[in-house]
């Protein structure tokens, strides 16, 4: 049974680029949320997806979009990178939008802009 | 957002059992405490979680007070493999784990 798998797993871009990061939810697992995790930091919750929808936002500017497609895999895009962008990228996964529902987390995709 | 502290890091010798404290004095009612850690270069993994009575599972304990305002995890027998951050997080009704910055656990052979 596949777990939490995120692509690419590393990634460089440049200032004010665009970049695309991919989720596939753990198998039976229906909402998914975003983290960014800068070095030595805990993840900072981004945004959460469940039916398709973000329910759920964390403190971040509108250049940090979303995406939920049908088969429950996600996508996170950000706009205009900037060099405080580069931080590792974490996906979670959960089996219901309940907060007794653990998450479970790919390994991350590492960005680094410069 | 439902905050946590914890201190920065500890340290165990192996073998030996481990107390890890969390406090969070403004969680709610119906917040959920849950457990990760983090090993280099992985994600956070899942290890307990627990609404009011202590919780037992394959990977450790988890002790919460009376007036739920902290909680312990306890690693019975802390083993090389147990070294990592440690994040004590409240899970709200709405869906959102708020993580802070873990305790970095250090076990000695």
């Amino acid at each position: 049974d596949a777990g939490v798998t995120q692509s690419p797993t590393h990634l460089i871009k440049t200032r004010g680029q665009q970049v695309t990061l991919r989720c596939s939810p753990k198998s039976g697992h229906d909402t998914v949320s975003w983290y960014q995790q800068a070095l030595g930091q805990g993840p900072q919750f981004i945004f959460q997806y469940y039916e398709e929808e973000e329910r759920q936002r964390g403190n971040f500017p509108d250049r940090f979009s979303g995406h939920q497609f049908p088969n429950y895999s996600s996508e996170l895009n950000v706009n205009a990178l900037l060099l405080g962008d580069s931080a590792l990228y974490l996906c979670a996964s959960s089996l219901l939008f309940l907060p007794n529902s653990p998450l479970h987390f790919g390994n991350g995709t590492r960005l680094t802009v410069t | 957002d439902a905050k946590t502290t914890q201190p920065n890091s500890m340290e165990s010798n192996e073998e030996e059992p481990v107390h890890l404290p969390c406090n969070h004095s403004t969680i709610s009612g119906t917040d959920y405490i849950h457990w990760y850690r983090q090993l280099p270069s992985q994600g956070p993994e899942y290890v307990i979680h627990g609404l009011t009575s202590n919780v037992n599972n394959r990977m450790a304990s988890l002790a919460i007070a009376e007036d739920r305002k902290s909680s312990t995890l306890i690693l019975h027998r802390a083993t090389l493999r147990d070294a990592a951050v440690y994040y004590c997080i409240l899970s709200t009704n709405a869906g959102k784990s708020t993580f802070g910055d873990g305790t970095t656990l250090t076990v000695k052979p």
